[in-house]
């Protein structure tokens, strides 16, 4: 499974736009691109998933460029509710999938 | 139900004691795994189940830990004389099957071993 990188932790404020890029220089061809949120005391739950261009639903956005080393999850108008971990994890996006979660962005939304 | 279920929802337990841990899937899920959470960390893997096989029993970390599965349905984790290291929130989550990539999490029950 390939590795990934993502910043440890962002701050922003109340309505603003919100980009988590995470690297994964070792993605293979059949490799997707999977995006988790965690709240406290919770369980990870799925946001988005992309294999190539863009990606959007009710939640967030999903940008990846052609090369697929890197993915960019964007959170429009974020509200404190968002606070949260975000996870970035690269896997097949079909049969069994062992998710390899990282430590994940810690995102603070203030008011 | 309509989402996953796990209990207990806490669990605090003496050293060297052994502990169950149970995991009621979404109805018609047929894959469930079992995840370890130490405070501040990512999730680390412990088993699989397609049905009530485990093809990958890879994650678990040493043979104090063991799981089994009724069915399609409940699935329990068993952790025999308990450590300190042990202490961290176990996750459970489910899918429909092979071809579902979104799993579905439980809330999880935190284990504090003193």
């Amino acid at each position: 499974l390939a590795k990934t990188t993502q910043p440890i932790s962002m701050d922003s404020y109340e309505g603003q736009e919100v980009n988590i890029t995470c690297s994964h220089n070792n993605i293979a061809t059949n490799d997707y691109i999977t995006w988790y949120q965690q709240f406290p005391s919770q369980g990870p739950r799925f946001i988005i998933q992309g294999y190539k261009t863009k990606v959007t639903n009710e939640v967030a956005s999903l940008f990846i460029p052609a090369d697929r080393k890197s993915s960019t999850l964007s959170l429009p108008r974020v509200s404190l509710s968002d606070t949260a971990v975000y996870y970035c994890l690269v896997g097949e996006g079909t049969g069994f999938q062992k998710l390899v979660f990282g430590t994940g962005t810690r995102l603070l939304v203030s008011p | 139900g309509a989402g996953v279920s796990q209990s207990p929802s806490n669990k605090v337990t003496e050293k060297g004691k052994d502990v169950e841990l149970r995991c009621d899937p979404i109805s018609g899920h047929t894959a469930l795994y079992w995840y370890r959470q130490r405070l501040g960390q990512g999730l680390e893997f412990l088993i699989y189940f397609q049905g009530n096989s485990a093809p990958d029993k890879s994650g678990l970390p040493s043979d104090r830990f063991s799981a089994e599965r009724t069915g399609e349905s409940v699935s329990t984790l068993t952790i025999q004389r308990t450590q300190q290291e042990d202490s961290a929130v176990y996750l459970c989550a489910s899918t429909r099957g092979r071809m579902s990539y979104e799993q579905y999490f439980g809330p999880g029950t935190r284990l504090t071993v003193t």
